[in-house]
């Protein structure tokens, strides 16, 4: 069964420090998503990527994020110098795309923690 | 405005009693997509169903059933004879032509053995 798979599983970092979450989609999906869920809270939207432009993001999705599909498979979100309240889960999805007819796929996420 | 509302914050039920949880969505597309999914204690989201506007009818697979009811917007999934395995935070969904997913806050459930 196709899946999204995102690495690493877990990253501490210190606050200040950039980090890379990294996402390979499924192959033939075209919408790319990445969410964000701190402990105990809901899933929250930040930012949905097609046609290697970023579709929609989120007021959370400010200038210390960016995204990037850099070799067609990888779908990477940064963030640029990390904040306390950056400790979350960070999920990324896809979904095949066209007029929405499918299941949004979710990877297992990433658990971010910054101390 | 919340797209999606899941009223009940926590609910614990005892095993193997049946138990509804519900969804309130809001939406003016006539085209659109609800879900459920399941996140366990380990934390990934576990897809459970997909349901489009024009498919009322309701869907049981195994102890899991789904009662979709466009005149009050719900979209209520009851689970019959629940078990520890159960025990998870289960958020309903909407999906709008624009692809774009609403999550509700998310209903924690469980169950005591």
């Amino acid at each position: 069964e196709p899946e999204v798979t995102q690495t690493p599983s877990h990253q501490v970092t210190q606050m200040g420090q950039e980090v890379i979450l990294r996402c390979v989609p499924i192959s033939n999906h075209l919408y790319f998503y990445w969410y964000r869920q701190i402990l105990g809270q809901k899933v929250e939207f930040l930012v949905s990527f097609y046609n290697n432009e970023i579709s929609e993001k989120s007021e959370i999705f400010d200038d210390q994020f960016s995204v990037e599909r850099p070799d067609g498979s990888n779908f990477t979100l940064k963030i640029r110098s990390t904040k306390l309240e950056d400790s979350a889960m960070y999920f990324c999805a896809s979904i095949n795309g066209g007029v929405n007819t499918g299941e949004l796929f979710f990877g297992e996420g990433s658990r971010l923690t910054v101390l | 405005a919340q797209k999606v509302t899941q009223a009940q914050t926590e609910i614990s039920v005892v095993e193997k009693e049946d138990v509804t949880l519900d969804c309130v969505y809001e939406t003016r597309d006539t085209t659109y997509y609800l879900f459920w999914y399941k996140q366990p204690p380990s934390g990934e989201l576990v897809f459970l169903i997909r349901r489009n506007s024009f498919d009322e009818q309701n869907e049981i697979s195994g102890r899991y059933s789904w009662n979709f009811q466009k005149s009050t917007s719900s979209f209520n999934f009851t689970i019959t004879a629940s078990q520890v395995v159960d025990s998870a935070v289960y958020f309903c969904a909407l999906s709008e032509a624009d692809n774009q997913f609403y999550f509700g806050t998310g209903t924690s459930l469980t169950v005591i053995p």
